[in-house]
């Protein structure tokens, strides 16, 4: 089972500032990585797969890097609803498919 | 754009089998050659993939869970159903349907969740 790592647990930054989200695997996931946002009360919401396409409808402001074990998420100037929860998931080695433990970013 | 709603009882008693079903909404479930995807996530804690059908109704689950755990189709209903059998406390989650894209294994629909307690 590949283990996938988050740092930092938690985040804490302003309005308007640049945010960046690490996650690494236990072993090479190439690109098969992606990223989700998860809002209380919401349904959580694919931000990228394949370690740097945006989904459908995401904003710009959000944008992924990486390959191998190291990856970043990365979003550019925060708005209001981009404090949640952050998931990175690999998907090249299933069953199971693994997530990593989360990153709260707050105010 | 689909949408999928998990429903089911939101207390289950400890030993006995917890039982969810997703409802997928502007989309069939036998088209697209999606996985079919259940996922939780206790209070606090990260995310856990339990499992999918597929459209052809195979299944994939969680090795962990694999004892415990059936995953089901139903097309006449666009429904898909979990059931974990013999659940403790460590079985009380937030539940997760959502939809795998086909080919790979990330969720590109998920529903709103519903937490299921386990508690006498």
């Amino acid at each position: 089972e590949i283990v996938m790592t988050q740092s930092p647990a938690t985040l804490s930054v302003s309005p308007g500032e640049r945010a960046t989200l690490s996650c690494r695997a236990s072993q090479s996931v190439s690109s098969n990585l992606a990223w989700y946002q998860l809002r209380p009360g919401q349904a959580p919401r694919l931000l990228i797969y394949g370690a740097s396409t945006r989904a459908t409808g995401i904003p710009a402001r959000f944008s992924g890097s990486g390959s191998g074990t190291e990856f970043t998420l990365t979003i550019s100037s925060l708005q209001s609803e981009d404090f949640a929860f952050y998931f990175c998931q690999q998907y090249i080695n299933w069953p199971p498919v693994t997530f990593g433990g989360g990153t709260k970013v707050e105010i | 754009q689909v949408q999928l709603l998990e429903s089911g009882p939101g207390l289950v008693k400890p030993s006995q089998t917890l039982s969810l079903t997703c409802t997928v909404s502007s989309g069939s479930i036998r088209s697209g050659g999606y996985y079919w995807t259940w996922i939780r996530q206790p209070a606090g804690k990260g995310l856990e993939w339990i499992g999918y059908i597929y459209t052809s109704g195979s299944t994939n689950y969680n090795p962990s869970l694999k004892s415990r755990v059936t995953i089901s189709l139903d097309t006449s209903k666009n429904q898909f159903s979990l059931k974990l059998t013999s659940v403790t406390a460590a079985d009380t989650a937030v539940y997760y349907c959502a939809r795998g894209y086909p080919g790979n294994n990330f969720a590109d629909s998920w529903g709103q969740g519903t937490l299921v307690t386990v508690s006498s």
